[in-house]
């Protein structure tokens, strides 16, 4: 199994321009997670889908922010206009519905100028 | 989640047990506790979780007070590879609310 696969890897931006992360959860997974960490705020729940399904975007910090999930095997989140205070490594997170486990990526290291 | 606590930083010799504890006072019958450890540039990684009764697994045991307001991560031995941030989350039907977490320092 190849884990939790984001990307990219690493993503720096100029301040004004979208911003677009990637991530495919793993196989049979059915609830994915968007996380933004930083070390003032530490780790942040950003969004939940679960069964493709937003159900809780409470975390998402303002409307410049926007994730979907078309289909079981990849979900985006999406940053426009990006904004220096933006930076972040942020996380995507997949897990199945029986213990609440779940299995992070690797995570996008963003840096907004 | 600021209603999880955990101590920001511990230390440790190698070879000797560690005991990182965490409050969550308001954690409600339903919800699980989970711990995570962050490695240096890495996402975070399970490493073990429970509902009322302790638990044990290759990498550690977890030992929940019986009012389930607090518990503790043990790993038996301490190794330099352990060298992490360790979070404690309570996780809810739909979410998981991480804690501050605590820096573990293993000192060879």
């Amino acid at each position: 199994d190849a884990g939790v696969i984001q990307s990219p890897r690493h993503e720096v931006t100029e301040m004004g321009q979208e911003v677009t992360l990637r991530c495919k959860p793993i196989s049979g997974h059915n609830s994915l997670f968007w996380y933004r960490q930083t070390m003032m705020r530490g780790l942040e729940l950003l969004i939940y889908f679960n069964n493709n399904v937003p159900i809780d975007d409470s975390g998402m910090p303002e409307d410049r922010f926007s994730a979907k999930m078309p289909n079981a095997s990849f979900s985006t989140l999406k940053i426009q206009p990006s904004e220096p205070r933006d930076s972040a490594v942020y996380f995507c997170a997949s897990r199945t519905s029986g213990s609440g486990v779940q299995y992070f990526g690797p995570g996008t290291r963003l840096l907004v100028l | 989640d600021a209603k999880t606590t955990q101590p920001n930083s511990m230390e440790s010799n190698e070879e000797e047990p560690v005991h990182l504890p965490c409050n969550h006072s308001t954690i409600s019958g339903t919800d699980y506790i989970h711990w995570y450890r962050q490695l240096p540039s890495q996402g975070p990684e399970y490493v073990i979780h429970g509902l009322t009764s302790n638990v044990n697994n290759r990498m550690a045991s977890l030992a929940i007070a019986e009012d389930r307001k607090s518990s503790t991560l043990i790993l038996h031995r301490a190794t330099l590879r352990d060298a992490a941030v360790y979070y404690c989350s309570r996780t809810g039907a739909n979410n998981l609310f991480f804690g501050t977490g605590t820096r573990l320092t293993v000192i060879p």
